[in-house]
């Protein structure tokens, strides 16, 4: 059973971009969170989903981030005009079930130019 | 979910017990304390989670006090993979959407 995967591992992108990350859950997962990790700092919360639902997003920034979860395909955070600050390690976890433990992607590590 | 506390590192040699503790003083009755633990420039990864029992499994042990206000993660054994950082994280079982994660402790394992 494959682990959850991540693409990019690694993007670039100038100030003004837009950065797309997937996400594709383990087999059987149909809850998928996003976390960020700032350089130098913890891992923060951002945004839950269930299939085609957002279910918690009080974590992710109110402009220029969204997150979609479709009903086929990879989760996909979406962050328009990318500023530096937005440089970091973005994480990805799934689970089966809401209360049971999350699965860990690689990791998407976004440098902003 | 509050916070829980934890050193900011530890050291230990490889192949001897290493005792990660953990302190969540205002635990409340349906919280369950996680593990999890981060390889350099990997996502985290879990390792063990109980309520009020210790728990074993392949990777760890977790010893859970009777006032259930600390906890000790055990690797029995420390190998130079286990070198991570390691974050104990208090989590609801009935809305348990998030993961909040601390600073957690910086395990350095000599050879």
């Amino acid at each position: 059973n494959a682990g959850v995967m991540q693409n990019p591992r690694h993007l670039v992108r100038r100030r003004g971009q837009e950065a797309r990350l997937r996400c594709s859950p383990m087999k059987g997962h149909s809850h998928v969170y996003w976390y960020r990790q700032l350089p130098e700092e913890g891992l923060k919360f951002m945004v839950y989903l269930q299939k085609e639902n957002i279910i918690d997003e009080s974590g992710m920034p109110k402009e220029r981030f969204s997150a979609e979860f479709p009903k086929e395909g990879p989760s996909i955070l979406r962050i328009q005009q990318v500023v530096r600050g937005d440089s970091a390690a973005y994480f990805c976890a799934s689970s089966p079930y809401i209360t049971d433990t999350q699965y860990f992607g690689p990791g998407t590590r976004l440098t902003v130019l | 979910d509050a916070k829980t506390t934890q050193p900011n590192s530890m050291e230990s040699n490889e192949e001897e017990p290493v005792h990660l503790p953990c302190n969540h003083s205002t635990i409340s009755g349906t919280d369950y304390i996680h593990w999890y633990r981060q390889l350099p420039s990997q996502g985290p990864e879990y390792v063990i989670h109980g309520l009020t029992s210790n728990v074993n499994n392949r990777m760890a042990s977790l010893a859970i006090a009777e006032d259930r206000k600390s906890s000790t993660l055990i690797l029995h054994r420390a190998t130079l993979r286990d070198a991570a950082v390691y974050y104990c994280i208090r989590r609801k079982e009935t809305s348990g959407s998030r993961l909040t994660f601390g600073e957690g402790t910086q395990l350095t394992v000599n050879p």
